[in-house]
């Protein structure tokens, strides 16, 4: 059964630091990965999708990597600001490519003026 | 072009009430889903639906009945509601045109408050 387990659960951060999230999963026969992001009491919004033919996918300050033989996935964080403050959550599929995501319990990040 | 919409925003039932949240979505996407999510928990799928007829089970089923009206509508129903099923409900639709997962589109989510 695919786990997806994300560290730290909380991370706080003074503005301008650069950061990196991790996620780690169980089943690497996955065919991609994705990054989102959570505002409070809000729904989820798509930061990055990663195939597994690519090992990195980047968007303006982020940049995510995906090591599929290990399991692991990053999400670095450049110039961090007080607006990246959020909930940041991965998902990979339940196996192959299927439809069906498992999601981390995700990172909460704040970043502090 | 509102992308995916969910009504109601907030709910209040009691044990044994039953309702239906309702799920829109403009994009022309073919998949939707319903997940639900509790805290510790993270998010869980409840049900997914590939194309307009279709439906599959996801992590946690028990207790929900799901409907796929046409392809832009999909429904999730609460028969007997429970002080378990207190959640906030995510509706999310993706294009899947491959039939693999692809990026998801989420709706503001519905919370649901069952005494």
């Amino acid at each position: 059964k695919q786990e997806v387990t994300q560290i730290p659960a909380a991370l706080s951060v003074p503005e301008g630091e650069n950061l990196v999230l991790n996620c780690s999963f169980t089943d690497s026969a996955i065919y991609n990965l994705q990054w989102f992001r959570q505002d409070p009491g809000k729904g989820l919004t798509s930061l990055l999708l990663i195939q597994s033919s690519q090992r990195e996918q980047t968007s303006g300050r982020l940049n995510a990597s995906l090591d599929k033989s290990s399991g692991r996935s990053t999400l670095y964080i450049a110039a961090s600001q007080p607006g990246d403050s959020a909930t940041y959550l991965c998902a990979v599929p339940t196996q192959g490519g299927s439809e069906k995501l498992v999601f981390g319990k995700g990172t909460k990040l704040t970043v502090n003026p | 072009n509102a992308g995916v919409t969910q009504t109601p925003k907030f709910q209040v039932l009691k044990t044994g009430q039953s309702m239906t949240l309702q799920c829109a979505q403009d994009m022309n996407h073919n998949s939707m889903y319903w997940y639900r999510q509790d805290p510790g928990m993270g998010l869980r799928l409840i049900y997914y639906s590939a194309s307009e007829g279709t439906t599959d089970k996801g992590e946690v089923p028990n207790g929900y009945n799901v409907s796929r009206l046409n392809k832009r509508e999909f429904s999730l129903r609460l028969e007997s509601a429970a002080p378990s099923q207190t959640s906030v409900y995510f509706c999310a639709s993706s294009e899947a045109l491959s039939a693999r997962s692809e990026t998801q589109y989420f709706g503001p989510g519905t919370r649901l408050l069952v005494l």
